[in-house]
């Protein structure tokens, strides 16, 4: 079945560094990928999305592209900020398979000032 | 594999009516959320518990309430349900996994439907 890989972490990073935490999919069709994040003691929120291949999704300065070709959708930023300490997590979604959310297991991110 | 329930799996209501989505996990798990989920897009948080007598409000919380009178137990309503609440409730709960990370685990959904 579709599922979704990404990097595991934790991932900690000084103040304005580069960020890129990796998500690798596998699917039967082609799904809609998002990224979530989920700060401390909140619930997930949407982060970005992209629907098609080729796709960019961006918000925050967090950016993230549909690759169809090396099935990934990896997350990036250029320059990370301590607010942006947090948990992300890789997920994609599909018609074909009754719109069921997979997500990756998450990865830790902790920005150091 | 993961061991918590959605029930009903399908429903079809009218206009007006009360309804309660169940929600149950046998993880021993403390945090649990609901989510709102249209066809092919992203969920939208409705409510999620810390633990037993915990409840916050999500993003799109205002027409429902939840309780958390025992761990294992979460459930759903809505007072009077209207066509706008068709779509997919999804529950799910977390554990952390021994590298600090959350690992979410979802019901198989409830797809509701308000005529």
């Amino acid at each position: 079945g579709d599922s979704v890989t990404q990097m595991e972490g934790p991932v900690t990073l000084s103040e304005e560094a580069f960020l890129t935490i990796n998500c690798t999919y596998t699917a039967t069709g082609y799904p809609s990928l998002f990224w979530y994040v989920q700060y401390p003691g909140e619930g997930l929120q949407l982060l970005l999305k992209a629907t098609k291949a080729d796709d960019k999704g961006s918000n925050k300065g967090f950016e993230a592209t549909y690759r169809k070709e090396t099935t990934s959708f990896h997350l990036e930023k250029g320059s990370v900020q301590v607010s942006d300490s947090a948990v992300y997590f890789c997920a994609l979604s599909a018609s074909y398979n009754n719109n069921d959310m997979r997500f990756g297991a998450g990865t830790r991110l902790t920005v150091k000032p | 594999e993961a061991d918590i329930y959605q029930t009903p799996r399908y429903l079809v209501i009218g206009t007006g009516k009360k309804i309660t989505l169940e929600c149950s996990q046998t993880m021993g798990h403390d945090k649990m959320y609901w989510y709102q989920q249209d066809p092919g897009m992203e969920l939208h948080l409705i409510h999620y518990s810390y633990g037993v007598n915990s409840t916050e409000k999500g993003d799109l919380s205002s027409e429902s309430t939840v309780s958390r009178i025992r761990t294992e137990h979460f459930p759903l309503t809505l007072e009077s349900a209207r066509p706008s609440h068709t779509s997919q409730y999804l529950c799910a709960s977390s554990e952390y996994t021994d590298r600090g990370n959350e690992k979410l685990f979802f019901g198989s959904g409830t797809q509701l439907s308000v005529l």
